[in-house]
């Protein structure tokens, strides 16, 4: 989606590495989130930001820690990768009480 | 957990016709939201509710939201094979800041 970019699109990592997903925005949003999908839970959030250096954790951060030092990115890093991570990352942004506009998401699979 | 469920999981149609996905939440909101997600794409945002309004258009789209039910209807007109997709509704309850709590979607199927 145009202002908002995630990087790697796909990724293959081993158990037990560390893994960072980014997200980029250009759209000067406050807020930022994380969420993952997987079959049979819809969306889950992860964490969220609300500002530089601001983040907070969602429903499902055990394992994942997130920074951000400039507005417009987001990392989120896997600690060490497990098989139970794999699934499809989202990044989001939104201005307080507006929808959310959606990155195109990043496969992770974990071996 | 506050997510929220929709109704049906899936609905098959034909073309030209009404489609409706409902979705129920637990606790008070601020507003609702619905998205679409085409297959292996991000979300798309459709239309937003807030909880003082009751129903809400945009395009082909209608939304209805009943507090004192805790539920939201999705009605899709005249629907098009490009209507084909998941549909998600989200919620941002009290106190939550912005944070949406999504279903597990309605899987939306449009055949010619």
């Amino acid at each position: 989606d145009a202002g908002i970019t995630q990087s790697p699109r796909h990724k293959v990592t081993e158990t037990g590495t560390p893994v960072t997903l980014r997200c980029h925005q250009t759209e000067n949003h406050r807020y930022m989130y994380w969420y993952r999908q997987d079959p049979g839970h819809g969306l889950r959030l992860i964490h969220y930001s609300y500002g530089v250096k601001d983040t907070d954790k969602g429903e499902v951060s055990d394992g994942y820690s997130v920074s951000r030092s400039k507005t417009e990115d987001f990392l989120l890093t896997l600690e060490s990768a497990t098989s139970s991570q794999t699934s499809v990352y989202f990044c989001a942004i939104s201005e307080r009480d507006n929808g959310y506009t959606f990155g195109s998401g990043t496969r992770l699979t974990v071996v | 957990s506050q997510q929220g469920e929709e109704d049906p999981q899936a609905l098959s149609i034909q073309e030209g016709e009404n489609a409706t996905m409902n979705c129920s939440y637990k606790t008070s909101i601020n507003n609702l939201q619905w998205y679409r997600q085409n297959s292996g794409r991000g979300l798309v945002h459709l239309i937003l509710i807030r909880s003082n309004e009751r129903e809400k258009h945009s395009g082909r789209l209608r939304v209805t939201l009943d507090t004192s039910k805790k539920s939201s209807s999705l009605l899709i007109t005249a629907s098009r094979a490009a209507d084909t997709a998941s549909y998600f509704c989200a919620t941002v309850h009290t106190g939550t800041a912005s944070k949406l709590t999504f279903g597990t979607g309605t899987r939306l199927q449009v055949t010619l």
